[in-house]
């Protein structure tokens, strides 16, 4: 079945830090890919998506690319703030059967900015 | 009107009371989610609902039961709880089951079981 793996957390970085947080993924089909920002006591909050290869997902400074030869999106962000601290989910979109698609999510990875 | 409307944001419960969640979305979204998330874990899935017709039971107790009156409203109704279902439910919604798309998740309710 689909899954995804992303590195374990905690994160910790300095404001104006460079951030990257690794995912890959496994999947049968031809997913869309995800991340999500789940700020403390919130629900999820889409940050960016990419659906086909090499397509390059970006917002509030966070980018990531859909790479299907290493099956990773990484997300990336030069330089984080202090609102930035959330946790980060990675997950695909795929077709579970029948035409169904379901969302799979990894672990999460929990990122604390300080100044 | 771009958001997933979920009450309350906070639930205290007894094991023998019965009560109930609400979802609501007005972006004209045909399938909706129900999702239950543990501390420091991902969502789990608990129902789909695509087109008002329940879609995927993820072997949800029947403690747990799902409800769609309308195309805009998802209800998970409560009852006779244990303490372990304590956690945040999250509703979301989506334009389709058919379509490999991000889904708009509410900001949950919190919900505690004593």
């Amino acid at each position: 079945g689909d899954s995804v793996t992303q590195m374990e957390g905690p994160v910790t970085l300095s404001e104006e830090a460079f951030l990257t947080i690794n995912c890959t993924y496994t999947a049968t089909g031809y997913p869309s890919l995800f991340w999500y920002v789940q700020y403390p006591g919130e629900g999820l909050q889409l940050l960016l998506k990419a659906t086909k290869a090499d397509d390059k997902g970006s917002n509030k400074g966070f980018e990531a690319t859909y790479r299907k030869e290493t099956t990773s999106f990484h997300l990336e962000k030069g330089s984080v703030q202090v609102s930035d601290s959330a946790v980060y989910f990675c997950a695909l979109s795929d077709d579970s059967g029948a035409g169904s698609y379901q969302l799979t999510f990894g672990k999460g990875t929990k990122l604390s900015v300080i100044p | 009107d771009t958001e997933v409307t979920q009450t309350p944001k906070h639930l205290v419960m007894g094991m023998t009371n019965k009560k109930s969640l609400k979802c609501e979305q007005h972006m004209g979204h045909r399938a909706m989610y129900w999702y239950k998330q543990k501390a420091k874990k991902p969502p789990e899935l608990m129902f789909v609902y695509s087109y008002e017709k329940l879609s995927i039971n993820e072997s949800v107790p029947s403690r747990f039961s799902p409800e769609c009156p309308n195309s805009s409203l998802l209800n998970l109704h409560l009852h006779a709880l244990q303490p372990e279902d304590s956690a945040l439910y999250l509703c979301a919604s989506s334009r389709g089951i058919e379509r490999a798309e991000g889904y708009t998740f509410g900001s949950g309710t919190r919900l505690t079981v004593v």
